[in-house]
């Protein structure tokens, strides 16, 4: 299998729930991702993580908890979330954590709060 | 704070003629953009890039223009084909990543 996958597709959860979103990537990258998408809204970084290492916390909200085993597997727990945070879930991964290098990105998990 | 901006939500071409998607960003420290692809139900996909030494970046069908003094850059697609429908996403780096809100783009037969 290649490229970056991403489970569940979708997803539906209470306030109350805890979830996990799992990302794995199968490029041999280093460096692995997790964005929102919001209707009409551009991508927003959420976390970055650098040879296991997180690198960047785009000022997320504790409820979103990352997490990063190794280079090749992402997790981003979920829990007592709102409404609002009903979105589109991406996972990407690049070769290296840079401003130059394209990221590949998962087809991402559909997101709904109830 | 939007840096990057599509102001074009929807693009609508008849297949053959061509296709201009645009993008302006803010900050002029962004030193390198990159075009993105996405279908529906997958995930965004690579598609074209341009350092802010160049102006003019071709692969194939695609172009990327890129005018720093005005801060626009543009994804032109020629010719435009049915299988070119599909939402388009701006990126500017440098030293964070922007994307902006996307334009579909529609190729009609």
């Amino acid at each position: 299998e290649t490229g970056v996958t991403q489970t569940p597709r979708h997803l539906v959860m209470g306030m109350t729930n805890k979830k996990s979103l799992k990302c794995e990537q199968h490029l041999g990258h280093n460096a692995m991702y997790w964005y929102k998408q919001s209707a009409k809204k551009p991508l927003e970084l959420m976390f970055v993580y650098n040879f296991k290492e997180q690198t960047e916390n785009n000022s997320v909200p504790s409820r979103f908890s990352p997490e990063c085993p190794n280079s090749s597997h992402l997790f981003l727990h979920l829990h007592t979330l709102q409404p609002e945070d009903s979105a589109l879930y991406l996972c990407a991964s690049s070769q290296e954590q840079g401003p130059r290098t394209p990221l590949h990105f998962g087809n991402g998990t559909r997101l709904t709060v109830t | 704070d939007q840096q990057v901006k599509q102001n074009s939500p929807s693009l609508s071409v008849q297949e053959g003629r061509i296709s201009i998607l645009n993008c302006d960003y803010t900050n002029s420290m962004f030193d390198y953009f990159l075009w993105y692809k996405k279908y529906p139900a997958e995930g965004p996909t690579f598609l074209i890039s341009i350092s802010s030494i160049k102006d003019k970046n071709e692969d194939g069908r695609f172009t990327v223009f890129l005018n720093k003094s005005a801060k626009h850059l543009s994804l032109h697609i020629v010719p435009s084909q049915p299988g070119d429908s599909a939402v388009y996403f701006c990126a500017a780096s440098g030293p964070d990543m922007r994307f902006g809100a996307g334009t579909r783009l529609t190729v009609k037969p």
